[in-house]
This record gives structure tokens, C-alpha cells and sequence, in this order.
């Protein structure tokens, strides 16, 4: 069936590293995939967004890579700051705006 | 721009009260919203889609009849919990696509704490 999951659910950084979070999807169809970030008693935020004829697209201190190959997904974020600290989800259109969150990585950056 | 409001931002109610929770697009128009639950610690889990002037479309396991969706105008769609148990207290976001071209972006909501006591 179609899932859309996250290797690791917590992930520690000391600040000023990179971080990469990691995401795993079994829909091979899907053409359209969002990061989103979500602080404590939040909404998500769009962060960055990729289409499936794409392999990476760069935003302000993000990147985000798609591998169809073996359908994984991950955001790079550069120099990570306390302020990154939040739960990270990637999201899958599953076709017209429908969105499937995988499970959600906590990122806690470390000063 | 893009923003999306919800009203009220969180809510206690008795069980058996009905509550309704508004969803409105602030600075464009939204023929389609979505309707989230997020449980502590959990991710976000669709709901239904709003559609305007026609009605929701709701996701497997989601009860239509409790879950009552009105979405009477492109920046307004309500969500109401009928006779609210408190196991339908969670954290309910709504969301609306404004992404044009590359972007099919979602705005989401602030989100809605229900609590039923």
C-alpha cells in the first residue's frame, strides 16, 4: 500500500552542523513531494517542495533530494540553529492537493 | 500572503456539546480546503476536503455525520463535532492549496486545540 515514512524519529544536532532528515515512500506514481516544519502547537510550514522530474532543488539554507530509484527523500539543512528545532514531515500528493504525512522526525539542535 | 486563519484557537467543551471550528483564507480564495487531526505526537491524519458549494469528501473511517463540513464561501469552511466525546479531543488544522505554476503548495492553518472534557 502506499506509505509514506521517516527513518529516524529524533534527531540531535550540535548548532552550526548540518542536518539531514530522511524520508521513505512507497508510491512510485507520486510526482510531488513537500517538506513541511511543524513547532509545538503549530501548523506545518512549507519549507521546500520537489517534483518527481527533479533529483534536488535549493532553497535558503535547504536542499532537498529525491532518489526514485529507491523512492527516499531527504532535507539538508545547512548550519542548523536553535531556531530549526521542530518536527520535521515530509508529504506525498497522492493527486489533486491530497496529502499523505509520513511520521514526523523531532530535529533538536544543540547549543 | 497565502495565510489561512482558524478560529477559535482552542476550545473546551462538554461531552455531548457540539463545537464548530471556522477555517478562512485571509488574502486569496480557496475552492478546496482540507481538513487535518493530529493526535499527541502523531502526524497529521486527512480528514476530509472541503469543496465549495458541493459537499465534503471524507476519508475512510472518518464519519461524516459527526464530522459535519460546510464550506459556504472560497475563504470560509467550517468543521463541526457533533456530541463531542473526549476521544475527539485533538489538534485539528485546516489547510488550502494557493500554489500556482511549479509550487502545489498547502497553507495550513494555526490549528485548533480541542479538549472534551
Amino acid at each position: 500500500g502506499e506509505s509514506v515514512g521517516l527513518h529516524l524519529p529524533t534527531l540531535s544536532v550540535q548548532e552550526g552542523d548540518n542536518s539531514i532528515i530522511n524520508c521513505a515512500y512507497s508510491n512510485s506514481a507520486s510526482d510531488y513531494f513537500i517538506w513541511y516544519k511543524q513547532e509545538s502547537g503549530k501548523g506545518p510550514q512549507f519549507i521546500i517542495d520537489i517534483r518527481s522530474n527533479m533529483d534536488k532543488r535549493q532553497g535558503q539554507r535547504v536542499t532537498v533530494l529525491l532518489n526514485k530509484t529507491v523512492k527516499h527523500l531527504s532535507l539538508q539543512i545547512a548550519a542548523t540553529q536553535p531556531g530549526d528545532s521542530a518536527v520535521y514531515f515530509c508529504a506525498e500528493d497522492k493527486g489533486a492537493n491530497n496529502l499523505f504525512f509520513g511520521t514526523g522526525t523531532r530535529l533538536t539542535v544543540i547549543p | 500572503g497565502a495565510v489561512v486563519s482558524q478560529h477559535p484557537s482552542w476550545v473546551i467543551c462538554k461531552s455531548g456539546t457540539s463545537v464548530k471550528i471556522e477555517c478562512r483564507s485571509l488574502d486569496f480564495q480557496a475552492t478546496t480546503m482540507f481538513w487535518y487531526r493530529q493526535f499527541p505526537k502523531q502526524s497529521l491524519m486527512l480528514m476530509a476536503t472541503s469543496n465549495e458549494g458541493s459537499k465534503a469528501t471524507y476519508e475512510q473511517g472518518v464519519e461524516k455525520d459527526k464530522f459535519l463540513i460546510n464550506h459556504a464561501s472560497l475563504t470560509l469552511s467550517t468543521l463541526t463535532v457533533t456530541s463531542a466525546h473526549p476521544e475527539d479531543s485533538s489538534f485539528y488544522i485546516c489547510s488550502a492549496g494557493a500554489g500556482t505554476g511549479f509550487s502545489r503548495e498547502q497553507y495550513f492553518g494555526p490549528g485548533t486545540r480541542l479538549t472534551v472534557t
